[in-house]
């Protein structure tokens, strides 16, 4: 069975250090990857997939197969990145059905 | 496009009672997907619908709870006499007939359930 697991509950880092948020995954097939972000009051939202290979709000994630990460990095963090980051995989289930496996999550605070 | 709705946003039952949770999917979505997140947890993969079918339901606990999609109208999660340990957050998602496993999933904000 597919899982996902986000190690740190809370991450904390100053305005303009780097941050990474640690992702991994075991899943015996090819996995499609994704970052979701919940600001404070507002809904659950993809920042990015993997398989887009894009830069989002200054997020990237690399697929790293071998190691099965999926870690979510940024460069120069901004006190607006304060939200609660969740990794999930994507996969087929038993009739065709694409569900998402989520990580329990890690909150961010970027402190200023 | 108004994006997933769902209501109630909070829901305070009483242990045995029945909980009603609705979702309307964007417009245009013909797939309906939910989940629940227990305190300190992930979202966890309940059911999955379509128009009229329920296509995956092995996220579902076995009983007590049941999960529609009419033909019209919203999708509805419902769970009868429910329990303190349902409490938790229930989230719907909805996204375009099945374009493989990239399609995203558009999130609603979801209702938070509370037996008490």
């Amino acid at each position: 069975a597919q899982r996902v697991t986000q190690p740190e509950k809370l991450l904390s880092v100053f305005k303009g250090a780097p941050v990474e948020l640690k992702c991994n995954y075991s899943y015996s097939g090819s996995p499609e990857l994704f970052w979701y972000v919940q600001y404070s009051r507002q809904r659950l939202q993809l920042l990015l997939r993997h398989i887009s290979r894009e830069s989002i709000k200054g997020f990237t994630a690399d697929l790293n197969k071998g190691e099965t990460s999926f870690h979510l990095k940024k460069p120069f963090a901004q006190e607006e990145d304060s939200a609660m980051y969740y990794c999930a995989l994507s996969t087929i289930s038993s009739g065709s059905a694409r569900q998402l496996t989520f990580g329990s999550g890690t909150q961010l605070t970027v402190l200023p | 496009n108004a994006g997933v709705m769902q209501n109630p946003r909070h829901l305070v039952r009483r242990r045995g009672q029945e909980a009603r949770l609705r979702c309307s999917p964007m417009k245009g979505h013909s797939h309906v997907y939910w989940y629940r997140q227990l305190p300190e947890e992930g979202l966890k993969f309940m059911v999955y619908l379509q128009k009229e079918n329920i296509i995956d339901e092995s996220g579902m606990p076995k009983e007590r709870f049941s999960a529609e999609f009419p033909k019209e109208g919203p999708s509805i999660l419902r769970i009868q006499q429910v329990v303190r340990g349902d409490s938790a957050a229930y989230f719907c998602a909805s996204s375009p007939a099945f374009g493989g496993l990239n399609t995203e999933a558009f999130f609603g904000q979801g209702t938070r359930l509370t037996v008490v």
